[in-house]
């Protein structure tokens, strides 16, 4: 099956730091990556999706400033979190769509577990 | 605000049994479903997909679509215990997944 692979796996930072998530798909190229976010006991939440070549596409109610996704090649996606806070700490997942047009199965990378103290 | 629902559980079974787990979504131009499993501090692994109405069997799981209802179920048939997760059931939200709070599955030797 298709790979997406996220580094780092876990960051701890301080307040105030910015952190940068790779999110790479190893064996298939992708135009569209998805960003979503964990926070404990609740379900995934899409973030934004990111269009290479293009500028990316945020949800209502998640700021675009803040999280910056740049979705520079068709294998590369990175998101980062500019001036982190503690309310930031959460679980970061990535995914990525292998199919044509209306094949949407998804897979995902691992996740990137952030701690901002 | 297109809706996704699950039963939260825990659902527990015991070891050998059927577990059946159901989502409901509330937008009807749905047209992807998906059934995703997600172990505890993990991402989430597809187990399956389904478009049509109907049946998808693969392996011990079988995937039930009814888009009359805006209802899918998932049967995982002789439960094992590393079946127990979080099972996440999903809808196509444009290209994105919207996704569902999940149901804990415990299945007890």
């Amino acid at each position: 099956g298709a790979v997406v692979s996220q580094h780092p796996s876990w960051v701890i930072c301080k307040s105030g730091t910015s952190v940068k998530i790779e999110c790479r798909s190893l064996d298939f190229q992708a135009t569209t990556m998805f960003w979503y976010r964990q926070f404990p006991k609740q379900s995934l939440m899409l973030m934004a999706t990111s269009n290479e070549g293009s500028k990316a596409t945020y949800e209502q109610g998640v700021e675009k400033d803040k999280f910056l996704i740049n979705h520079a090649s068709l294998t590369l996606s990175t998101l980062t979190v500019t001036s982190a806070h503690p309310e930031d700490s959460s679980f970061y997942i990535c995914s990525a769509n292998p199919g044509a047009s209306g094949q949407e199965t998804q897979y995902f990378g691992p996740g990137t577990r952030l701690l901002v103290l | 605000q297109k809706e996704v629902e699950q039963n939260s559980g825990p659902l527990s079974v015991p070891e050998g049994a059927i577990a059946s787990l159901n989502c409901t979504y509330s937008d009807r131009g749905s047209q992807s479903f998906f059934w995703y499993r997600q172990y505890s501090g993990k991402s989430p692994e597809l187990i399956m997909s389904i478009y049509s109405n109907g049946d998808k069997e693969d392996g011990r799981f079988t995937a039930q679509l009814n888009k009359a209802s805006q209802y899918v179920s998932l049967l995982i048939r002789d439960s094992q215990p590393s079946d127990s997760a979080t099972y996440l059931c999903a809808v196509n939200l444009r290209r994105a997944l919207n996704f569902g709070k999940g149901t804990s599955l415990l299945v007890t030797p």
